[in-house]
């Protein structure tokens, strides 16, 4: 079974600073996914990655595959950034077990 | 709108009493699941389905049941809810068995068994 843990558990920053976090997972995947849980308790897919990097808007994500981690980075951050990350991996790509494995978030405040 | 619909949002029940959450998508997604999140624990699978008729145990299966009889269903059955299944539940749904697509989730379902 993976064991994913992130980092930090929780964060509070100034609006405009760049944040950072962190998803380091123990075995191989098929594809990491970072989720966005807002304070009403609603959850939206942000990005899916299997290799490299992607940007979407002010977010960015980065995977490096041989020393299993993640980051999630946030340009610019806003008040409205403020939610729950989640780092989610899948193990497999058909047959078998085939579902995700949940950090326990990142709480991120942003203060105006 | 592509979405995930779950029903109901809130359910206040007792011990005992056998109960079905909804799930519903309109995306022809093959791929389903359900989830449980708790404080501290975070989210944890509970079933999957990969497509019509195929369906099998998550991580925390127990007190649960599922069916995929259609492609667009995917119900949760708890034949008799105990307190500890007191729970936060997300359905969601994705494209392709292989699973290099995105999630899509409900909204929630906030279950309160007493």
């Amino acid at each position: 079974k993976n064991e994913v843990e992130q980092s930090p558990q929780n964060l509070t920053a100034q609006e405009g600073e760049f944040i950072t976090i962190n998803c380091s997972y123990s075995v191989g995947i098929s594809a990491l996914h970072w989720l966005q849980q807002h304070p009403g308790g609603g959850i939206v897919s942000l990005f899916m990655l299997s290799s490299g990097k992607k940007k979407h808007g002010r977010l960015i994500a980065t995977i490096n595959i041989q020393e299993k981690h993640s980051s999630l980075h946030i340009t610019a951050s806003h008040p409205r950034d403020s939610a729950v990350y989640i780092c989610a991996v899948r193990m497999y790509s058909g047959g078998g077990a085939d579902g995700l494995t949940f950090g326990k978030g990142t709480h991120l405040i942003i203060q105006p | 709108e592509a979405q995930v619909t779950q029903n109901p949002r809130y359910l206040i029940t007792v011990t005992g009493k056998k109960l079905t959450v909804t799930c519903s998508q309109n995306m022809n997604h093959e791929y389903m699941s359900w989830y449980r999140q708790d404080p501290g624990l975070g989210l944890r699978q509970i079933y999957y389905s990969m497509n019509v008729e195929v369906t099998d145990k998550g991580d925390v299966p127990e007190g649960y049941k599922v069916s995929r009889k259609e492609k667009r269903n995917f119900p949760l059955i708890l034949e008799s809810p105990s307190p500890n299944q007191t729970s936060l539940y997300f359905c969601a749904s994705r494209a392709g068995w292989q699973g290099f697509s995105g999630y899509t989730f409900g909204s929630g379902t906030r279950l309160t068994v007493v």
